[in-house]
């Protein structure tokens, strides 16, 4: 079946350092993904999503990037901030056969930035 | 505009209890979702409601039951409730539908729930 895995439970940076946090997935025919951030307490909150179609996406600080050939994703925090402290998921799309869409999401890495 | 709010946000029940965790969203999302979420084992979908008056089971539906009362509702209810039911508990929504959509979901604040 598919899966969505991480490959660092805990990454600690120091703050102004970039931060890239990874993940594998095993279904090649998924078409969409997404990282999510979760703040302590509080729900997961869409970062940035990318197409299968796509190798690279920036937003602001953040740039995900999709290898199809190995099936892995990263996400790339620039300058790391206090604020981005947080559980960082990543999640790929697939059909329900109710119909409409759902997620499966990874375990999750911490992400713990350093003064 | 709120977004997806869920209430309670802190529940105790005593085993064999019931209870219904309300979700509501102001997005006029055609989606919602339902999931638990345990230490280490991510997020899982309980239940989905790919649109108003259809509704269909995720990958842990036992012990649970929905009811999606209209476009903006979508409840959740444990007839009788667990200790294996203790979790933090999301509410989602989306609007894609179609195959080919995205499916970004936006979630609550979610409902922290022990079972004793």
């Amino acid at each position: 079946g598919e899966s969505v895995g991480l490959h660092l439970p805990t990454l600690s940076v120091q703050e102004g350092d970039n931060s890239i946090i990874n993940c594998a997935y095993s279904n090649s025919a998924s078409d969409y993904f997404i990282w999510y951030k979760q703040e302590s307490g509080k729900g997961p909150q869409f970062i940035i999503d990318i197409r299968s179609n796509m190798d690279k996406r920036q937003g602001q600080r953040v740039t995900v990037l999709l290898n199809k050939t190995v099936k892995h994703l990263s996400l790339q925090i620039a300058a790391t901030q206090p604020g981005d402290s947080a559980v960082y998921f990543c999640a790929e799309k697939s059909v329900l056969t109710g119909g409409g869409n759902k997620l499966t999401f990874g375990t999750g890495t911490q992400l713990k930035v350093e003064l | 505009n709120a977004g997806v709010t869920q209430t309670p946000k802190f529940q105790v029940l005593k085993t064999g209890q019931s209870m219904t965790l309300q979700c509501a969203q102001d997005m006029n999302h055609n989606s919602m979702y339902w999931y638990r979420q345990d230490p280490g084992m991510g997020l899982r979908l309980i239940y989905y409601s790919a649109s108003e008056g259809t509704t269909d089971k995720g990958e842990v539906p036992n012990g649970y039951n929905v009811s999606r009362l209209n476009k903006r509702e979508f409840s959740l209810r444990l007839e009788s409730a667990a200790p294996s039911q203790t979790s933090v508990y999301f509410c989602a929504s989306s609007d894609g539908v179609q195959p080919l959509a995205k499916n970004i979901q936006y979630f609550g604040a979610g409902t922290r729930l022990s079972v004793l």
